[in-house]
């Protein structure tokens, strides 16, 4: 199994509170990616990160922001958490082999979060 | 039209059925492709990628079908632990790495 650890694993937290979900890798992976999985709409990227400091947005981004300080971790804040950010939510990591590659990516996980 | 599109499912076969799955996907520049299944509950684990020349491991066969843009998983002999659902996973368009997942296809075996 790859190196991922995702923390918390689940957390419960009132509406308008500021969460951060941590992932870490021992992989030495180039990409990190968040996603969040909900019923009726599969995985769906919220932002990734291409290097220490590199990040972009994913599909559903809004109200989502993170950092990545260090290869090995990446971190996902909620700035104010609210009822629809309710869902479980994946980190992933990859290292593309070479441009068009295969590109396998492997998850931790996941972090389910509920939001009262 | 979603840039990759699986029937939901579920399927429902009894052990022992072959059952087969496809996933087309929009934009013809992908380069890579691959299935994933995932337990209830459970992270989305790679299941095997897929070549043009088609690949088989045991009881699983995944082919592509650059032509007509669709990749397919051949399950033969079914097990009860097969149940799960499968997500088609397409990427490199255009040179990225950001994969893109279908919203993955729910197998169910029974007895």
């Amino acid at each position: 199994d790859a190196g991922i650890t995702q923390s918390p694993r689940h957390k419960v937290t009132e509406t308008g509170t500021p969460v951060t979900l941590r992932c870490h890798q021992t992989e030495n992976h180039r990409y990190m990616y968040w996603y969040r999985q909900d019923p009726g709409h599969g995985l769906r990227l919220i932002h990734y990160s291409y290097g220490v400091k590199d990040t972009d947005k994913g599909e559903v981004s809004d109200g989502y922001s993170v950092s990545r300080s260090k290869t090995e971790d990446f971190l996902l804040t909620l700035e104010s958490a609210t009822s629809s950010q309710t869902s479980v939510y994946f980190c992933a990591i990859s290292e593309p082999l070479s441009a068009g590659s295969g590109n396998t990516i492997y998850f931790g996980e996941g972090s389910w979060l509920t939001v009262v | 039209r979603k840039e990759v599109e699986q029937d939901p499912g579920p399927f429902n076969v009894p052990e022992g059925a072959t059952v087969a799955f496809n996933c087309t996907y929009s934009n013809s520049a992908s380069q890579s492709f691959f299935w994933y299944r995932q337990d209830c509950r459970k992270e989305p684990k790679l299941l095997m990628s897929v070549y043009s020349s088609g690949n088989e491991d045991g009881r699983f066969t995944a082919q592509l079908n650059r032509a007509s843009q669709y990749i397919s998983l051949l399950i033969r002999d079914s097990k009860l632990s097969d149940s799960a659902t499968y997500l088609c996973v397409v990427n490199g368009r255009g040179g990225s790495y950001i994969p893109t997942f279908g919203r993955g296809t729910s197998l169910i075996v029974h007895p």
